[in-house]
């Protein structure tokens, strides 16, 4: 159980287009889930924490306007990236959470981005 | 705020020996600590947690960790390794009270080695 699913696995993109990323749970409601980015060789940078029906929370330096996250509903969120630019090239991973005393979080493989 | 450190990059293990991934928080309070494990190009597997409770949890695959109060850590271990243990492996730190959110190690690449 507590399964995580992302699509697309790897995307390649022109610059100035714009991506979306989806992250479902399979298994399982979640009620919280995250999107981290990943460098190569460095550790997962929280992005932004989204709670279904409401806004998400982004982490500082993160833009909004250019990282759209909809969390519609409790087994969905999707990370949209805006007018995509080489630098947004990235490993970007979600996990999800199923609340109700359940602390760990559960990760989905993780969606590889390149932007040319 | 808090904060996780992995002081070693790479651990380099032969098959068969222990092994030992160093991790060390600092966090107000009592922490929910964790250990994950990445293969390349993939996702973050969960492999165990410390809450609450016995101060050596064990996990996924044999693994185990240890939580050490008056040092601050958190170490991953393992008695005998295997060459499939080899990925990249990190630490992570929940303050109590602070929602799911987890604060991650910089990571620390096993490899393991016949």
């Amino acid at each position: 159980g507590a399964v995580v699913s992302q699509h697309p696995s790897w995307v390649i993109c022109k610059s100035g287009t714009s991506v979306k990323i989806e992250c479902r749970s399979l298994d399982f409601q979640a009620t919280t889930m995250f999107w981290y980015r990943q460098f190569p060789k460095q550790s997962l940078m929280l992005m932004a924490t989204s709670n279904e029906g409401s806004k998400a929370t982004y982490e500082q330096g993160v833009e909004k306007d250019k990282f759209l996250i909809n969390h519609a509903s409790l087994t969905l969120s999707t990370l949209t990236v805006t007018s995509a630019h080489p630098e947004d090239s990235s490993f970007y991973i979600c996990s999800a959470t199923p609340g109700q005393g359940r602390n760990e979080q559960f990760f989905g493989p993780g969606t590889r981005l390149t932007v040319l | 705020a808090q904060s996780v450190a992995q002081p070693e990059d790479q651990v380099n293990v032969a098959e068969g020996n222990p092994l030992t991934v160093k991790c060390t928080y600092s966090v107000s309070g009592n922490p929910y600590l964790f250990w994950y494990v990445q293969y390349p190009n993939r996702g973050l597997q969960f492999l165990l947690k410390y809450i609450t409770g016995d101060n050596l949890v064990k996990g996924s695959y044999g693994f185990e960790a240890e939580f050490n109060k008056s040092q601050t850590s958190f170490h991953l271990k393992k008695p005998s390794a295997l060459v499939s243990d080899s990925a990249l492996y990190f630490c992570a730190v929940r303050p109590p009270g602070g929602g799911n959110k987890l604060t991650f190690g910089t990571g620390t690449q096993l490899k393991v080695e016949l």
